[in-house]
C-alpha cells in the first residue's frame, strides 16, 4: 500500500512569506506527527494529532506555525512570515495508534532565502 | 524536561558487531524506539522497547533499562549498507504523547 507522502518535496520562498506544507498518512492511521529536522540533528518534535485535534502542540517554536487536520486524514502545517531559520527538512509521520511505530514520509525541504 | 544523549559518530568494520548507547531523562517514560536514517533518506523504525530487557530482531537487538534511563541497539555482522545515522527516541505522555528524538548517531561502516 501507499505510504506517507508530502508535497511538495522542495519549496523555495522569500523571507517574510506565507507557506503551506502538506502531509497525507497512510490510509487508517489516528496518529500524525510533524517534526522539522536541520542537517546533523536528529527530528524535532512539533505538534501531534490524535485524529482531527491537536493531542500535543507544544513543539511548535512560536505562533507563526500552525497545523490542521479538518478531517482526520490529511494536514497541512502553516507557517507565516517565514524567517531564515525555518529552513529545515519538514517531516511528517503516522501510526496506527499512539505506541505504535512511526512511518515516516520524504519530507519537504523548505529553503527561505 | 527531556534530554537524549548518544554518541554522534562511531566506526566499525564489516562483519563486525557495534553497540550504540543512549541515555535519556525524561519524566513521563513511554516507550523507546531505535530508528535508522540513511543520508537524505527519512527515517524508517528499527526497535520499541516499553519493558526492560532485550529484544531481538534479525541482525539488530535492542537493550533497555529504565531504573537507569539507558539502552543500546546491537547491530551485528555489520555490512556496508549499515552505515547510517542511528536516532534513539523516547516517548513522553507528560501532557500528550511527543516522541522526542536524540540527535543520532552517525555510524561509519569499512571494509
Amino acid at each position: 500500500g501507499a505510504g506517507v507522502s508530502q508535497t511538495p518535496s522542495n519549496k523555495v520562498t522569500e523571507k517574510g512569506k506565507y507557506v503551506e506544507l502538506r502531509c497525507d498518512p497512510i490510509s487508517g492511521h489516528t496518529a500524525l506527527y510533524w517534526y522539522r529536522q536541520s542537517l546533523g540533528q536528529g527530528p524535532e518534535f512539533l505538534i501531534y494529532f490524535q485524529g482531527t485535534g491537536a493531542a500535543d502542540d507544544s513543539g511548535l517554536p512560536n505562533d507563526r506555525f500552525f497545523a490542521v487536520r479538518p478531517e482526520g486524514s490529511v494536514s497541512t502545517l502553516k507557517i507565516q512570515r517565514t524567517e531564515r531559520g525555518d529552513s529545515a527538512m519538514y517531516l511528517c509521520a503516522s501510526s496506527a495508534r499512539t505506541d505504535n511505530e512511526q512511518f515516516f514520509g520524504p519530507g519537504t525541504r523548505l529553503t527561505v532565502l | 524536561g527531556q534530554n537524549i544523549d548518544q554518541p554522534t559518530e562511531m566506526t566499525a568494520t564489516e562483519g563486525a558487531i557495534v553497540q550504540i548507547n543512549c541515555t535519556y531523562q525524561t519524566s513521563g517514560f513511554n516507550g523507546l524506539f531505535w530508528y535508522q536514517q540513511h543520508a537524505g533518506e527519512a527515517p524508517t523504525f528499527l526497535s520499541y522497547n516499553v519493558l526492560d530487557g532485550l529484544e531481538e530482531k534479525g541482525r539488530f537487538s535492542s537493550f533497555l533499562s529504565r531504573s537507569k534511563g539507558y539502552s543500546y541497539l546491537l547491530l551485528k555482522e555489520l555490512q556496508m549498507k549499515d552505515s547510517a545515522s542511528y536516532l534513539c527516541a523516547v516517548r513522553d505522555h507528560t501532557g500528550g504523547f511527543k516522541t522526542i528524538f536524540g540527535a543520532g548517531t552517525r555510524l561509519f561502516v569499512k571494509a
